[in-house]
């Protein structure tokens, strides 16, 4: 079982569209998780830290739920510069502090 | 100006050449990686280093050789490069606060290319 799943997508929505994207983590004993976005051939860049008791930034909201070893992003009124690959990172406990694990991403793409 | 950069950008080679990429950051991090990125098998840690003196595998650091300069440098290296050493290459950078939310930073990243 990998240590970061997620859905790969691709996901394709109309502009305004709310998007979820789910992703499961493997040790039970991980310590922090996060979003990042990557756009087409550059490099990621971190969305928001998720939160133990969830967390929005503006149209973004991350939810935890450590008894089942899940994570979500939810986009409300998708815009077109959403489009990206969303990878969900997971720095699990019982590694060497500060590495980080990456799940494969999941694609969007908002259309007009 | 860029917090983390990476140089090539961009390099086409030679199979059995060796190779050097470079880093550099102003974020006055101690913690320094190197990741490679494959389509499909997303990104996958090569190297890292939590100071000058501490140097560390990830998870295929087979065919790859780092060097910590400073604080701020710490460089890849290919001794011979291979075709699937074909991919884009990632610098990061993190804190070294034991804070929860230890994110990482990343460079524009390398497009290596071994013919």
């Amino acid at each position: 079982r990998k240590e970061v799943e997620q859905d790969p997508g691709p996901f394709n929505v109309p502009e305004g569209a709310t998007v979820a994207f789910n992703c499961t983590y493997s040790n039970s004993a991980s310590q922090s998780f996060f979003w990042y976005r990557q756009d087409c051939r550059k490099e990621p860049k971190l969305l928001m830290s998720v939160y133990s008791s969830g967390n929005e930034d503006g149209r973004f909201t991350a939810q935890l739920n450590r008894a089942s070893q899940y994570i979500s992003l939810l986009i409300r009124d998708s815009k077109l510069s959403d489009s990206a690959t969303y990878l969900c990172v997971v720095n699990p406990r019982g590694t060497s502090y500060g590495k980080l694990t990456f799940g494969q991403g999941t694609i969007l793409t908002v259309h007009p | 100006d860029a917090d983390v950069t990476q140089t090539p950008r961009n390099r086409i080679t030679k199979t059995g050449k060796r190779i050097m990429l470079e880093c550099s950051q102003t974020k006055g991090h101690d913690r320094m990686y190197w990741y490679r990125q494959d389509p499909g098998l997303g990104l996958r840690l090569i190297y890292y280093s939590f100071d000058v003196k501490d140097i560390n595998k990830g998870e295929i650091s087979d065919g790859y050789s780092v060097s910590r300069q400073a604080q701020a440098k710490f460089s890849l290296s290919l001794e011979s490069a291979i075709p699937n050493q074909t991919a884009l290459y990632f610098c990061a950078t993190g804190g070294s606060g034991r804070g929860e939310f230890n994110e990482q930073f990343f460079g524009p990243g390398t497009r290596l290319t071994v013919l």
